[in-house]
């Protein structure tokens, strides 16, 4: 299995705090991402990293910002959560130079904001 | 970005059967991979196939890209092979995986 560590693996907080969920890995990969998963909607990109302090936007980007300041993290932050963000949250990772390798898949953060 | 369709929504099998599961994208991809969610949430790596033919065990996949589908084939189907499976693909001009909504299967014993 990839060595991909999410924290917090759950979190219950209220609607307008700062939440930062982390991602770490130990493949010396060089992309990694964020997404979220909703019912009825698969999994949507929010933000991805092509190397150390790279980043762009993905599909569901409003609302996250995201830093990569060390190869092996990634971190996905909600400024002012919203009720609307409560999802399930992954973080994947892959290898490769063209961001054509498979990803691999951290077990999840379920995060609920009331 | 591609868009991403995947039938059946959802697939109920008697142990022992085989199925086909089905993904087609609206444009071409050079990357394409098969996920399997299982009941606890994890998202399991099945097989990376932008093109041709793979199989694994039980499972085996087909992409063919000119026509810009893949299919996923699971045969003699185990209670374990219950839960959700995904296709997600990359476009050639787009830097985001799309994923498909999943197809539900359920496996009774």
């Amino acid at each position: 299995d990839a060595g991909i560590t999410q924290s917090p693996r759950h979190k219950v907080t209220e609607t307008g705090t700062p939440v930062t969920l982390r991602c770490h890995q130990t493949e010396n990969h060089r992309y990694m991402y964020w997404y979220r998963q909703d019912p009825g909607h698969g999994l949507r990109l929010i933000h991805y990293s092509y190397g150390v302090k790279d980043t762009d936007k993905g599909e569901v980007s409003d609302g996250y910002s995201v830093s990569r300041s060390k190869t092996e993290d990634f971190l996905l932050t909600l400024e002012s959560a919203t009720s609307s963000q409560t999802s399930v949250y992954f973080c994947a990772i892959s290898g490769g130079t063209g961001g054509n390798q498979p990803q691999h898949f951290g077990d999840g953060t379920r995060l609920s904001i009331l | 970005g591609i868009q991403v369709e995947q039938s059946p929504p959802d697939l109920i099998l008697q142990e022992g059967a085989n199925s086909t599961l089905r993904c087609n994208f609206s444009d071409s991809v050079n990357n394409l991979q098969w996920f399997h969610q299982n009941p606890w949430g994890q998202l399991i790596n099945l097989f990376y196939i932008p093109s041709g033919t793979k199989q694994n065990g039980r499972l085996s996949a087909t992409t063919v890209a000119t026509e810009r589908y893949s299919l996923l084939y699971i045969s003699s189907s185990q209670t374990t092979d219950s839960g959700v499976y995904f296709c997600a693909g990359r476009g050639y001009n787009n830097n985001d995986m799309r994923f498909g909504a999943g197809t539900r299967l359920t496996v009774k014993p």
